[in-house]
């Protein structure tokens, strides 16, 4: 089982709607929890951090957590073509803190 | 600050050569991370040192793969003999040390072909 899983899609969202990404990670007790956007031929960066159970909101962005379901999400309200991207889910691992394991990421894109 | 430097952004080299790559870290930041982006396998974590200390190599692949850092603001990846399933976008990324959720700063990677 790999530590961090990602459907690859590619997900197509109409422009304006709320795109869905999902992330499942295997430690339990993984700390800190990243969402990484990389456009195509691009270094990634970070758009959100989500460290407790619950909602984060930053903007258009936001991160779900579930530690119980070891899951993570990203939802984007009302997509724009800007954000046809790919979304890399990262986790710090219980046995490291300082390690950073990404998942292959979800290919969005956003039609106009 | 420029952020993370790479070097060379493209290599192209044939199989069984050396190939060595270059990055040079934030100032300031004491974690580096060095990883490899395929389409198969996504990016994947290498190795990673804080100040300049190798932390966990597990994911380097085999012995063919090294790295060093011998100073704060300087590491490289090397690949002898390199071989074509090497081939893939290597990422350099370095962070500060401190709180939950310090953000890595990634640098524009190099683009390796082996032929």
């Amino acid at each position: 089982q790999k530590e961090v899983e990602q459907n690859s899609g590619p997900l197509s969202v109409p422009e304006g709607a709320i795109a869905s990404l999902n992330c499942t990670y295997s430690d339990r007790g993984s700390q800190s929890f990243f969402w990484y956007r990389q456009y195509s031929g691009k270094s990634p960066e970070l758009i959100m951090f989500i460290y407790s159970n619950g909602d984060k909101e930053d903007g258009r962005f936001t991160a779900q957590l579930n530690k119980a379901s070891q899951y993570v999400s990203l939802l984007i309200r009302d997509s724009q073509p800007s954000d046809s991207a790919t979304y890399l889910c990262a986790v710090n691992p219980n046995s490291s803190a300082s390690k950073i394991i990404f998942g292959s990421g979800t290919r969005l894109s956003i039609r106009p | 600050d420029a952020g993370v430097i790479q070097s060379p952004r493209h290599e192209v080299t044939e199989m069984g050569q050396e190939v060595t790559l270059r990055c040079k870290p934030i100032s300031g930041h004491d974690y580096l991370f060095w990883y490899r982006q395929t389409m198969m396998r996504g990016l994947e974590l290498l190795i990673y040192f804080n100040n300049n200390v190798p932390i966990d190599d597990s994911g380097m692949p085999e012995d063919r793969f090294s790295a060093k850092m011998p100073n704060a603001s300087f590491s490289t990846l090397k690949i002898q003999p390199s071989e074509p399933r090497d081939s893939a976008v290597y990422f350099c990324a370095s962070r500060a040390s401190g709180r939950l959720g310090e953000k890595l700063f990634f640098g524009s990677g190099t683009q390796l072909s082996v032929l």
